[in-house]
């Protein structure tokens, strides 16, 4: 199946800072969504994103497809934004990495 | 719609009993996913139905471990006999149309086997 790396693994902010996690894939994304596991462990859904770009307050999310590549951009981090964000590509069906950590501090 | 729900949200039992943990998909959803997270392995696919018809299940980690889907709006994920490293959290997961289409999933069941 296809093999996604997520990027940086771990990610300390302090609150109101923006950043960027990446995600790579071992091939052409296809279905691939972003979500966000909160400290309680509820997934939730943030973006269905195959390709282009799409905004939510102020996260935004980038596929380029034929590239193998997604973006995720938090801006303005706020410390609700602590987690772990997955970005499951889907063959058919969903295939996990081992997602990016984030903490922000206030 | 008041999304995917699952019951129990946490589960104690102790190895050798038997565990059932269930889950009702958004109405109208023809995919039902099973998920288990632990540390060590972080989030795997169990199984997945379509249309009440299981599809793939080569997550499934042992005999142990069995699904069904009777209707459309009811799955349940048994674990008999169950062991402490079957201790992870389970999620339900469903999605409209197609399994790569969005999926949306449950709060999870906590279980824990001592």
């Amino acid at each position: 199946g296809i093999q996604v790396e997520q990027s940086p693994p771990d990610l300390i902010l302090q609150e109101g800072a923006n950043s960027t996690l990446r995600c790579n894939f071992s091939d052409s994304v296809n279905n691939l969504q972003w979500f966000h596991q909160n400290p309680w462990g509820q997934l939730i859904n943030l973006f269905y994103i195959p390709s282009g770009t799409k905004q939510n307050g102020r996260l935004s999310a980038t596929t380029v497809a034929t590239e193998r590549y997604s973006l995720l951009y938090i801006s303005s981090s706020q410390t609700t934004d602590s987690g772990v964000y997955f970005c499951p590509d889907s063959w058919g069906k969903f295939q996990f990495g081992a997602g990016t950590q984030v903490v922000v501090t206030p | 719609d008041a999304g995917v729900i699952q019951s129990p949200r946490h589960e104690v039992t102790e190895m050798g009993q038997e565990v059932t943990l269930r889950c009702k998909p958004i109405s109208g959803h023809d995919y039902l996913f099973w998920y288990r997270q632990t540390m060590m392995r972080g989030l795997e696919l169990l199984i997945y139905f379509n249309n009440n018809v299981p599809i793939d299940d080569s997550g499934m980690p042992e005999d142990r471990f069995s699904a069904k889907m009777p209707n459309a709006s009811f799955s349940t994920l048994k674990i008999q006999p169950s062991e402490p490293r079957d201790s992870a959290v389970y999620f339900c997961a469903s999605s409209l149309r197609q399994a790569s289409d969005e999926q949306f999933f449950g709060p999870g069941t906590r279980l824990t086997v001592l």
